[in-house]
C-alpha cells in the first residue's frame, strides 16, 4: 500500500498563532488527498478534499478560511490551521487514495494549542 | 441516509480469548468494506478488505465476513494478545462517490 507521512507528529502553539501540517505520499502520486479530524474517543470526521492543483472541497461545517489546505505538488499537501484556539486542539490525519476505494492513512499530527 | 454503525462500542477480553466485532452499513450503492486497527494516538492501518462478492477474508488473528444481503459485517480476532488493544474502524465506501463513511468504531482492550 501507499507510504503516507506526516509532520510534524506533535505540536503545541499558543491561541492565535498559525500551524501548518505536512502531509506526503512517499511512494504514489496523488491527485486526490484527505484531511480529517479526530477528537478524543470519537472516530474520524473528514474535513476536506484537497485537490492537485485546485480549491479544496470543505465539509460542512469546516471553515475554509480556518484551515486553509495547499496540495501545490501530487506528493504534498498542507494543513495550516489559522488563528488557532484551544478547541482546536486534536488528533489531525490526512490519507491518500489511489483509488476510489482505497485509504492510506498517515500516522497523524497532535496539535494542542495553549 | 449512509450510515455505518459499529458494536459494540468498548470492549473488554482476556488475554487469548476471541472475540466479535460487528458492523452494520447502510451504504449506498456499495463498493467495498475496510477494517482499520487504529493504535492509541497513531493512524489507522487497514487489516482488511472486502467486497460485494467476498465473504470471508483473513489477515493472520483477524478474519473478517461480509454479508451483503443483510449488509453486515464482523471482525473476529482469535488468541487475543495485548497488542490488539486499539479502537477497530468500520469504513464503507460508494461507488464512484469518492466517499468514504466510517463508523464510530469499537475500542477493545485485551488485559493479561
Amino acid at each position: 500500500g501507499a507510504v503516507v507521512s506526516q509532520h510534524p507528529s506533535r505540536v503545541i502553539c499558543k491561541s492565535g498563532t498559525s500551524v501548518k501540517i505536512e502531509c506526503r505520499s512517499l511512494d504514489f502520486q496523488a491527485t486526490t488527498m484527505f484531511w480529517y479530524r479526530q477528537f478524543p474517543k470519537q472516530s474520524l470526521m473528514l474535513m476536506a478534499t484537497s485537490n492537485e492543483g485546485s480549491k479544496a472541497t470543505y465539509e460542512q461545517g469546516v471553515e475554509k478560511d480556518k484551515f486553509l489546505i495547499n496540495h501545490a505538488s501530487l506528493t504534498l499537501s498542507t494543513l495550516t490551521v489559522t488563528s488557532a484556539h484551544p478547541e482546536d486542539s486534536s488528533f489531525y490525519i490526512c490519507s491518500v487514495g489511489p483509488g476510489t476505494d482505497t485509504q492510506y492513512f498517515g500516522p497523524g499530527t497532535r496539535l494542542t494549542v495553549l | 441516509k449512509n450510515q455505518v454503525e459499529q458494536s459494540p462500542q468498548s470492549l473488554i477480553i482476556l488475554e487469548g480469548k476471541n472475540c466479535t466485532l460487528q458492523c452494520n452499513y447502510t451504504v449506498s450503492p456499495f463498493s467495498n468494506l475496510r477494517w482499520y486497527k487504529q493504535d492509541t494516538g497513531r493512524g489507522p492501518v487497514s487489516l482488511t478488505i472486502m467486497t460485494f462478492s467476498e465473504n470471508t477474508k483473513s489477515n493472520g488473528r483477524y478474519t473478517a465476513t461480509l454479508d451483503a444481503d443483510t449488509k453486515q459485517s464482523s471482525l473476529h480476532i482469535t488468541a487475543s494478545q495485548l497488542s490488539d488493544s486499539a479502537s477497530y474502524i468500520c469504513v464503507v465506501s460508494a461507488i464512484n462517490f469518492n466517499k468514504f463513511y466510517f463508523g464510530s468504531g469499537t475500542k477493545l482492550n485485551v488485559k493479561p
